[in-house]
């Protein structure tokens, strides 16, 4: 079965630093995506970054990139430059290929950007 | 512009009450999802649906029911059967490729009086 563990229930970050936010993955998928997702305090899911298990470069999208290490099974978020409206849930998840339609969910790490 | 529309943002029930959520999107996606959260807890879920008039059990789907009778819509029914209803409920929609993200709507927080 597949399973995503983020281990960090909470993160303190200083405004302009970067952070790095784990995220651990089981899968007997030898094809599959790995997602990040923000939520903020009003509760809409936004989609920040993907990795596929195939992509030989990490992912990278403005300040956030993605350290992926396969032999590892992390898909760490890290987040450069942080801001005061980084403060929020995190949430990786994957979707694997034999049930592409569905997305695991790991139990999310709260961020908390201070001045 | 496109996304998805959930109404309504909050919804009071009594228990015993059957309640309907509604989620539409204009994204021309074929799946659509409901997902559950609880407080500190990451999402599950309810039922997907991959095409129209056809639709899945997620993880939770007892004491739920859905239909997909047209391609934008896919409302959710939390039936009196449902132990604990008191959630956040996020609707979602995607491609139905493995590299597609699947966007979320605003969210509806059903309270159980």
């Amino acid at each position: 079965a597949q399973k995503i563990t983020q281990t960090q229930p909470g993160m303190f970050v200083q405004e302009k630093e970067a952070v790095t936010l784990d995220c651990t993955y089981d899968t007997s998928d030898q094809s599959y995506g790995l997602f990040w997702y923000k939520q903020p305090s009003s509760g809409e899911m936004i989609f920040l970054i993907y990795q596929g298990s195939y992509d030989e470069q990490n992912a990278t999208e403005g300040r956030y990139s993605l350290n992926f290490q396969k032999a590892r099974k992390s898909a760490n978020l890290v987040i450069s430059a942080s801001q005061l409206g980084d403060s929020a849930m995190y949430f990786c998840a994957m979707r694997g290929s034999y049930n592409t339609d569905k997305l695991i969910f790991g139990t999310g790490t709260r961020l908390q950007v201070f001045p | 512009d496109g996304g998805i529309t959930q109404s309504p943002k909050y919804l009071f029930r009594k228990e015993g009450q059957n309640v309907t959520l509604s989620c539409e999107q204009n994204l021309n996606h074929d799946a659509m999802y409901w997902y559950r959260q609880d407080p500190g807890q990451g999402l599950r879920l309810i039922y997907y649906s991959q095409i129209v008039n056809d639709f899945q059990k997620g993880d939770i789907a007892e004491g739920y029911s859905v239909s997909r009778e047209k391609k934008e819509s896919f409302p959710l029914t939390v039936t009196s059967a449902q132990k604990n209803p008191t959630a956040f409920y996020l609707c979602a929609s995607s491609k139905r490729v493995i590299n597609n993200e699947q966007f979320f709507g605003p969210g509806t927080r059903l309270t159980v009086l």
